[in-house]
Parts: C-alpha cells; sequence; structure tokens
C-alpha cells in the first residue's frame, strides 16, 4: 500500500540559509498536517490543511510557511534558519472523516 | 486544552517481563480518539492502536495489550514478555473528533523503554 512519501530524508542547511520540506500523502487523502520533533522532544503540531485550506495552525514560526497544493502534495518553507531549527519534521496524512493520521517517514534537518 | 501525560521518562525491564506504560488524558470533548505510537532509533512513527472515546473495550494484539478506562481518562498500554525489539520510545496522543479539518494530535513527552537481553 501507498504510505506517506517526505523529500528529502536528510537536510543540511546552515544558519539563514532556506529550506523546503515536501509532503507527497497517500493518494485520495484531502488533509495534511505538519509536525515538528526536536531532539528528545515529542512531536509538536505546526500546520494543516484540508482540501487545500490552512485548517489548523499550531505553534509555528512566522518564518515558517506551507501551503498544499492542487494535486494535495505540501511543502514546508522554512527562512532565517537558525539552530533551534534543527529537528525531525513528520507529514501526515488523513482522509476527510476519518482520523487515523499516517505518518511520513520524516526529514531530518540539521542547520549548522 | 487537551493534555497527554506520561508520569513515566524511562523505564528498563530484563526480556521476558512484562511492562505496563501509563498515561493519562485531559479533554473538555466528549468524543475523541486516542493513540499509541512506537518510536524505534531509526526515527519513524509506527502506529500501534487508535481507540474512540465510545469503544472502552481493552484489546489485545498479540504481546500488546491495552487498558481504557474513562472513569480515570487513562489508556494504559501493556507488553508482555518484553523483547529487545521492544526498545524504544513510546508515545501516548490524543485527537478531537471532526471531519478532517482539525484533528491534529496531541502527544505526550513519551516512554524511552529499554529491554535488556
Amino acid at each position: 500500500a501507498a504510505g506517506v512519501i517526505q523529500s528529502p530524508r536528510h537536510l543540511i542547511k546552515e544558519k539563514r540559509e532556506t529550506a523546503t520540506l515536501k509532503c507527497y500523502p497517500i493518494p485520495r487523502h484531502d488533509t495534511v498536517y505538519w509536525y515538528q520533533q526536536g531532539p528528545g522532544q515529542d512531536p509538536q503540531f505546526l500546520i494543516s490543511f484540508y482540501e487545500k485550506m490552512q485548517s489548523d495552525k499550531g505553534s509555528i514560526p512566522d518564518r515558517f510557511s506551507a501551503q498544499q497544493f492542487s494535486d494535495y502534495h505540501s511543502e514546508l518553507n522554512m527562512s532565517s534558519l537558525e539552530l533551534g531549527d534543527s529537528a525531525l519534521y513528520f507529514c501526515a496524512s488523513s482522509s476527510e472523516g476519518y482520523n487515523e493520521q499516517f505518518f511520513g517517514p520524516g526529514t531530518r534537518l540539521t542547520v549548522l | 486544552a487537551q493534555k497527554v501525560t506520561q508520569a513515566q521518562t524511562e523505564i528498563s525491564v530484563v526480556e521476558k517481563e512484562d511492562v505496563t506504560l501509563d498515561c493519562v488524558y485531559e479533554t473538555r470533548d466528549t468524543t475523541y480518539y486516542l493513540f499509541w505510537y512506537k518510536q524505534p532509533p531509526s526515527g519513524e512513527l509506527v502506529f500501534l492502536i487508535r481507540r474512540n472515546s465510545f469503544d472502552e473495550q481493552n484489546e489485545i494484539s498479540g504481546r500488546y495489550s491495552w487498558n481504557f478506562q474513562k472513569s480515570t481518562s487513562s489508556f494504559n498500554f501493556t507488553i508482555t514478555a518484553s523483547q529487545v525489539v521492544d526498545s524504544a520510545v513510546y508515545f501516548c496522543a490524543l485527537s478531537e473528533v471532526s471531519p478532517g479539518a482539525n484533528s491534529k494530535l496531541t502527544f505526550g513527552k513519551g516512554i524511552t523503554l529499554s529491554v535488556r537481553p
């Protein structure tokens, strides 16, 4: 069965650079969630999209933006990267009315 | 606001011991979902179980079992005859029930389980 795809799997950036993380949900899933997991922390909700519209927002810095495209894939754009942005970023997808979220393998971002 | 508390931070057991991971939650919603996820050292989040608030039946899946008690807002997870491969961080999580638009997960802090041979 198809799973959630995230790319890249690993990313190394310098401070003040920008990064773009991509998420391809399971086919026919209309909702995408982004979570950030710092070292030794629990995953924290950043933002979600339902039918290409932002549906909820969590503790996402203003330096970050995201969108969901017409093919339902989503991108998380991160600018002016800081050391503290080093984390594992998970994308999850679900279909409307069915609350189980399927997680991708994560993108490990390291900011040097 | 939703909250998930996993009071145990680290548990160490010897292989074949049984171990119970505790989870206590808070929510004002009358309908909600509870989850357990496993995160092995490789980092991915592995789904273990989903339980909705109307289903208080306990569940068993192989060596895993879950005890949901609404009266005490707890959703505990027991591993019977633990194995070294069970070593991981285990997260309990809670979500509201709404049509896709706002079902973000609130995670507990996680419990690091180490199973020694």
